[in-house]
């Protein structure tokens, strides 16, 4: 079945550590999408990339950092530069004109 | 400023009490509402697109409206099994991003 798979699930991230989340997709959906989700919060959108090699910041950008060398794979690079990472980060993909499919998520905590 | 609004923030139904959730929308320019259901600790699963005002989609229990201002998600004889948090997103003009509300917590008591 076609779908989105992150990993982890969960990670824990030291303090001034850098940390990478797993975003694949086997649905051949051109664009691909990193959102985080806080408590009280819209998602958020950090970065987006609508073909390969090429990405935009989206609206939190700072501290993050993503890639896109290949159209199946877009991950997503915590810096220690992001002050409060404590968060459940989603990566989401999608054909053009149709809704995005999210993947299950990766909570991410700072320990 | 684009925005969206999703009422109640909670709602608690017995089983087989039906109900409707709103999202309000000022937008310039719609090129689609989603709704988006999200369970805890996973990711919204999508729903229904909606693009014109007047426009309804129905799957199972669930049946989305829309208005130009506003989006109705109305739950027919709702089950405990639908519990969740039901978002509702905008893209408008710019089609690389949508703005998202902030959802509305369904609790289906049996």
């Amino acid at each position: 079945d076609g779908g989105i798979t992150q990993s982890p699930k969960y990670l824990f991230r030291k303090e001034g550590q850098n940390v990478t989340l797993s975003c694949e997709q086997n649905l051949n959906h051109d664009a691909m999408y990193w959102y985080r989700q806080d408590p009280g919060q819209g998602l958020r959108l950090i970065y987006y990339s609508q073909i390969v090699n090429d990405f935009q910041k989206g609206d939190i950008a700072e501290g993050y950092s993503v890639s896109r060398e290949k159209k199946e794979s877009f991950p997503l690079t915590v810096t220690s530069a992001q002050k409060n990472p404590t968060a459940f980060y989603l990566c989401a993909s999608r054909l053009a004109g149709d809704g995005y499919t999210f993947g299950s998520g990766t909570r991410l905590t700072v320990v | 400023e684009d925005q969206v609004t999703q009422s109640p923030e909670a709602l608690r139904l017995q089983e087989g009490e039906s109900s409707s959730l709103n999202c309000s929308y000022t937008v310039s320019g719609l090129r689609g509402l989603f709704w988006y259901r999200q369970d805890p600790g996973k990711g919204p699963e999508f729903l229904f697109t909606l693009y014109s005002a007047g426009e309804e989609k129905e799957k199972e229990r669930l049946k989305a409206t829309l208005t130009k201002k506003e989006s109705f998600l109305h739950i027919t004889a709702p089950k405990p099994e639908d519990s969740a948090t039901y978002l509702c997103a905008v893209n408008a003009g710019n089609n690389r991003k949508l703005i998202w509300g902030l959802g509305t917590s369904l609790a289906v008591n049996p």
